[in-house]
């Protein structure tokens, strides 16, 4: 049973410039939800994906955002980078709309360092 | 704001004994889920138990367990027969409130240390 995937592990930009992330949900998944994890600090949700749209967002800005594709797999745009930006990007994934189906599996994330 | 707090940074606990990670939190839902998610060095973000809170039961998982007192929104995780394995950054995690779907918000966490 194949689980989460990012893709890349490690990323390091500058300033300015813009960045993608991309993930794929567990095997029968259809919903990906992305986080940001600070050094020292929990993950913070950004938004979710579902049916190819925005269903949920956090206390984000717009230089984020996302994409999902018709295989569920999904990417994470970040423009204008800002040193506070450096961070784990986290993907999960669940199964929408379904009981006891509202738990989150998590890949294994992507490190950006911006510089 | 939505809060879940860990009020412990930082615990260690010898091999084989039992240690309970402390856990508050904030939510507007009625029916919701509660989580631990174990974090290890490898970064990965993994499951160890779920709580369901409309279920009075509390939720067992192999060696870990929750104490789940719901009217005090409180969620703690026993760890019984530590392992060196255990080891990791352990977060606390409650439903965002707001028709979310599955979507989190996580405690700061908590570092547990197991000593051989």
């Amino acid at each position: 049973d194949a689980g989460v995937t990012q893709s890349p592990t490690h990323l390091i930009k500058t300033r300015g410039q813009q960045v993608t992330l991309r993930c794929s949900p567990k095997s029968g998944h259809d919903t990906v939800s992305w986080y940001q994890q600070a050094l020292g600090q929990g993950p913070q949700f950004i938004f979710q994906y579902y049916e190819e749209e925005e269903r949920q967002r956090g206390n984000f800005p717009d230089r984020f955002s996302g994409h999902q594709f018709p295989n569920y797999s999904s990417e994470l745009n970040v423009n204008a980078l800002l040193l506070g930006d450096s961070a784990l990007y986290l993907c999960a994934s669940s199964l929408f709309g379904v009981e006891h189906a509202d738990t989150q599996y998590f890949g294994p994330g992507t490190r950006l360092t911006v510089l | 704001a939505q809060t879940v707090t860990q009020s412990q940074p930082e615990m260690s606990v010898q091999e084989a004994e039992t240690v309970t990670l402390s856990c508050t939190y904030d939510t507007s839902e009625s029916n919701y889920y509660l989580f631990w998610y174990k974090q290890p060095p490898s970064r990965q973000m993994i499951l160890v138990i779920r709580q369901e809170a409309y279920k009075q039961q509390n939720a067992t998982e192999n060696r870990f367990s929750v104490n789940f007192q719901k009217a005090a929104k409180s969620f703690s995780l026993k760890i019984s027969d530590s392992q060196l394995g255990d080891t990791a950054m352990y977060f606390c995690a409650s439903p965002l409130s707001g028709g979310s779907q599955g979507n989190l918000i996580f405690g700061k966490g908590t570092k547990l240390s197991v000593k051989p």
